[in-house]
C-alpha cells in the first residue's frame, strides 16, 4: 500500500526566511500529487497539484512555489515567508480514475 | 460548478447517541463523493467513498453514508457515538473538469464533539 512521508513534522521560521517542505510517496508510481494548506480553524485550501514530473499547476497566486523533481517527490518552497504562510501543510496523492486522495501526516509551520 | 456544503460547523452528541453529519453537493455530472476524518494535528483519513452502484456505503469505524441523488445529499451517520469519534469531518466531491488530475472539492468541515 502507498505511504506518504512529510518532512519536517513541525517548523518555526522567522518572517522573510526561505522555506522547503518535502513530500515523498512510497508504494506507487506516477501518482498525482497535491499540496494543501489548512489555516487555523479553516478548511483545506489546494495550493498546487502535479500530474507528472516537472508538471505543476498553481491554484492560488502567492509567494509559494512547488516542484516535482522526481516521480514520487513533491517540494513546496518559498523565498521569503510571510506571517500569513503559517498553517498546517498537507501533501496528498491520488492514482487512477476514482479520485480518492490519500494524505500524509502534515507539517505544522509557524512563521514568527 | 461543483461545490460542497456541510451544514453545521460544529456538532455535539452524547456518547452512545446517533451521529448525523450533513453534506449537500452540487455537480453537473454524476459525482464521486467522499468523507474524510481528521484527528488533531494529523492528516486526513478516508472514511468512505461513493463512486457507482449501491447508494448506501459503509466505511471504517462503523460509519456509513447514503447517496441520495434526488436530494443531492451524502450524509454521514453512525448509530452509536464513541468518544474516539471526536474529530473534524470533511465531505468532498469529485471535480470532473479535472479528471486527469483527480481533483476533489472539500467542504469546510464539521467538528464533532462527544459528550460523556
Amino acid at each position: 500500500s502507498q505511504t506518504i512521508h512529510q518532512w519536517p513534522a513541525t517548523l518555526v521560521q522567522p518572517v522573510g526566511s526561505p522555506l522547503s517542505l518535502e513530500c515523498t510517496v512510497e508504494g506507487t508510481s506516477n501518482p498525482n500529487l497535491y499540496w494543501y494548506r489548512q489555516a487555523a480553524g479553516r478548511g483545506l485550501q489546494l495550493l498546487f497539484y502535479s500530474v507528472g514530473i516537472g508538471q505543476i499547476s498553481s491554484e492560488v497566486p502567492q509567494n509559494l512555489s512547488a516542484s516535482r523533481p522526481q516521480d514520487r517527490q513533491f517540494i513546496l518552497s518559498s523565498k521569503k515567508l510571510l506571517l500569513s504562510d503559517s498553517g498546517f501543510y498537507l501533501c496528498a496523492q491520488a492514482q487512477g480514475p476514482s479520485y480518492e486522495q490519500y494524505f500524509g501526516p502534515g507539517t505544522r509551520l509557524t512563521v514568527t | 460548478a461543483q461545490s460542497v456544503t456541510q451544514l453545521g460547523s460544529h456538532v455535539s452528541v452524547s456518547e452512545g447517541a446517533l451521529v448525523l453529519l450533513r453534506c449537500n453537493y452540487s455537480s453537473s455530472v454524476p459525482p464521486y463523493l467522499f468523507w474524510y476524518v481528521q484527528y488533531p494535528n494529523q492528516g486526513l483519513q478516508l472514511l468512505l467513498k461513493y463512486t457507482t452502484g449501491a447508494t448506501l456505503v459503509k466505511g471504517i469505524n462503523g460509519f456509513e453514508a447514503e447517496f441520495k441523488k434526488s436530494e443531492t445529499s451524502f450524509h454521514l451517520t453512525k448509530p452509536s457515538a464513541h468518544m474516539s469519534d471526536a474529530a473534524e469531518y470533511f465531505c468532498a466531491v469529485s471535480d470532473p473538469r479535472y479528471s486527469s488530475a483527480s481533483k476533489i472539492i472539500f467542504g469546510s468541515g464539521t467538528r464533532l464533539s462527544i459528550r460523556p
